[in-house]
Order: C-alpha cells, then sequence, then structure tokens
C-alpha cells in the first residue's frame, strides 16, 4: 500500500531534550516536505526536499533541522525542543507532479513539549 | 505571497443538507487549486483538485470549480452526511513560485448532526 508512514504518533517531552520524529514514504517520491498544524494557523510549511541531499527552508524552520539522506526517509530533528513547538506535525510526499496531482500525508505526530 | 483565505467554522449542517465552503485564493502565478479533508484523527487526505481555470474537481459528492475571474475554489455538496463530519482545507500549488509548496487556508470545520 503506497503511503507516509511517520513515527511517533504521540510523544510527550521536556524543554530541551532533543528528539526526532521520522518520516518514510514507499512511492519513490522526489519531494518531501514537513508542515506544521495550529489552531487558526492552517499547515505551515517548516522544510522541504527536493531529492537526496537536497532541502530548503519553508516558511517556519526555526528550531527545526532535517536531512536527506535517502530517498525515502526524512526525518525531522528539534535539537532543543521548547513549549512553542506544541504542534501536530504532518509529513508529505509527492513526485515532482504533486504540485498539479496532489500530496500524500502521513497520519500525523502529536508532539507536546513541557 | 500567495495566499488562501476560507470561511471560518465551525459550520454546523443537518444531515441532507446543502454544503457550501467558501475559498479564495490570490496568487501571481497560475496555481493549482486543492481541498483537502482531515477527519477526526486522521491525516489529511486529498479530496479534490483542478489544474486550470474552469475546470471542476469532483469526489464523493463533493464539487468545486476553478474561477479566475473571482480567484475562487468554493466547496458544494448537495446532500452531507453524518459522515462528512471533517476539518476541510483549501490549498493552492504553484509549480513555478516557492518550489511548488502547498498553501493552506485555515481550515473550515463542518458538523453534520444527524
Amino acid at each position: 500500500e503506497a503511503q507516509v508512514t511517520q513515527n511517533p504518533r504521540y510523544l510527550i517531552t521536556v524543554t530541551g531534550k532533543k528528539l526526532t520524529v521520522t518520516c518514510s514514504q514507499n512511492m519513490n517520491h522526489e519531494y518531501m516536505s514537513w508542515y506544521r498544524q495550529d489552531p487558526g494557523l492552517g499547515l505551515r510549511q517548516i522544510y522541504y526536499s527536493m531529492n537526496v541531499e537536497v532541502t530548503d527552508k519553508g516558511d517556519v524552520p526555526e528550531g527545526y533541522k532535517v536531512s536527506r539522506k535517502e530517498k525515502r526517509n526524512f526525518p525531522l530533528i528539534l535539537e532543543s525542543p521548547s513549549p512553542n513547538q506544541t504542534s501536530l506535525y504532518f509529513c508529505a510526499s509527492s513526485s515532482l507532479t504533486g504540485q498539479i496531482y496532489g500530496y500524500t500525508f502521513g497520519s500525523g505526530t502529536r508532539l507536546t513539549v513541557v | 505571497g500567495d495566499s488562501v483565505t476560507q470561511m471560518e467554522g465551525p459550520v454546523t449542517l443537518s444531515e441532507e443538507a446543502f454544503l457550501t465552503i467558501n475559498c479564495t485564493y490570490t496568487a501571481t502565478g497560475y496555481p493549482s487549486l486543492f481541498w483537502y479533508v482531515q477527519y477526526p484523527g486522521e491525516g489529511l487526505q486529498l479530496l479534490l483538485k483542478a489544474t486550470k481555470a474552469d475546470d471542476k474537481g469532483s469526489n464523493k459528492g463533493f464539487e468545486a470549480t476553478y474561477r479566475k475571474e473571482t480567484t475562487s475554489f468554493h466547496l458544494e455538496k448537495g446532500s452531507v452526511q453524518v459522515s462528512d463530519s471533517a476539518v476541510y482545507f483549501c490549498a493552492l500549488s504553484d509549480p513555478y513560485n516557492q518550489g511548488g509548496k502547498l498553501i493552506f487556508g485555515q481550515g473550515t470545520e463542518l458538523s453534520v448532526k444527524p
């Protein structure tokens, strides 16, 4: 089944404790992206990657890092999480025609930083 | 920059009522337009899309027409069901601008009562 898999689904952590949210897709998609969803703000892009070893900042990259060492994986790293990073996070992928035909989203990771 | 504006929710309807969720956009290029749906506790799913002016996207009884003259992409359904209760996001993607990223509206929550 074609899918984007995120882990974990839920995570509660403390301020300053480094964490990684994993994202993997099995569709051989070139394009991958991370979004955060906050009430009243919709979804905002954090980082995206056009292909292996090619990443770029989105609209809200502060406090996040990403890497794209393999085509299928695109982890999101929070080096020193803070409470304002409490949010619902989604990974998405598409072929390079995804801009025209749509993106596939993961099920989301609900992160709480206390 | 490009942006999407949706009507605010929540929207509460009775089963079999007619649904309209308004969406307007601002874009410098020629974007593709999408409606995504998020059911409770799940990720986003592509509901329908339109890639050029006057295209009509349709799926599961939902429809939306790409209106360039009014820069709109309103979502409609003739008879809603309880199972349509979800959050609906209007989005655009311009492959020639900002790397083709998805730009979302803030989402509209729909609640359908039996």
